[in-house]
């Protein structure tokens, strides 16, 4: 069975601190996978990653792909309290099939 | 920007109504999704559609139904609604690799 795991699924932290979110995957037919962050509705995208060890950053955010071991981290550096949220892992199979990880609730206290 | 709309933000239903959920997207996409997010769980697929008039059954169809009768619109339809029905709906669009979410529909089965 095609699986996401994300690790942990609760983190608080203070705010300035630095933060690695984990997903492994365990899937069939891989395509790419996805991260989204998602605060009080929608999620909203974050990085897409299709090939193994090139890092994708946008502002204090940034993530990376491991094919070998089947799994992708997001690093957020210098947190605020607006990166609070759950971050989705989610990988793209194709044939419009997505496999959603649990989610880890992040939690940034001031 | 693409924009998926759901017609409703939060929904009280008493149990045994027929609900319908509608989901609404403006950049011609083929592909839509029906989850529903729960603590812990996740987010879950219910049904999906590649096309007009076409439905796949997801994760957990049970208990759900879809209508794909034109490209924009997918609905979801809980012929008569139970308590543990009770949780965020989230509808879907994808695009290749990208999938844009509608804002979320909060269901209440009371």
């Amino acid at each position: 069975e095609d699986k996401v795991v994300q690790s942990p699924l609760s983190l608080v932290v203070h705010e300035g601190d630095t933060v690695t979110l984990n997903c492994s995957y365990e899937v069939t037919n891989f395509r790419s996978l996805l991260w989204y962050k998602q605060e009080k509705k929608a999620p909203t995208f974050l990085f897409m990653l299709t090939s193994s060890g090139i890092e994708k950053k946008s502002g204090r955010l940034s993530s990376i792909l491991d094919k070998k071991e089947l799994s992708s981290i997001l690093n957020i550096t210098a947190t605020q309290t607006g990166d609070s949220a759950i971050y989705l892992c989610v990988e793209f199979q194709g044939a419009q099939k997505l496999v959603f990880g649990q989610g880890t609730r992040l939690t940034i206290n001031p | 920007d693409v924009k998926v709309t759901q017609s409703s933000r939060y929904l009280v239903k008493r149990t045994g109504e027929k609900v319908f959920l509608e989901c609404v997207q403006d950049m011609d996409h083929e592909n839509m999704f029906w989850y529903r997010q729960d603590p812990g769980l996740g987010l879950r697929l219910i049904y999906f559609s590649y096309d007009v008039k076409m439905k796949e059954k997801g994760d957990i169809p049970e208990g759900y139904s879809v209508s794909r009768e034109k490209k924009e619109r997918f609905s979801l339809i809980l012929e008569s609604a139970s308590t543990n029905q009770t949780s965020m709906y989230l509808c879907a669009s994808l695009e290749n690799t990208e999938a844009f979410f509608g804002q979320g529909t909060r269901l209440t089965v009371v």
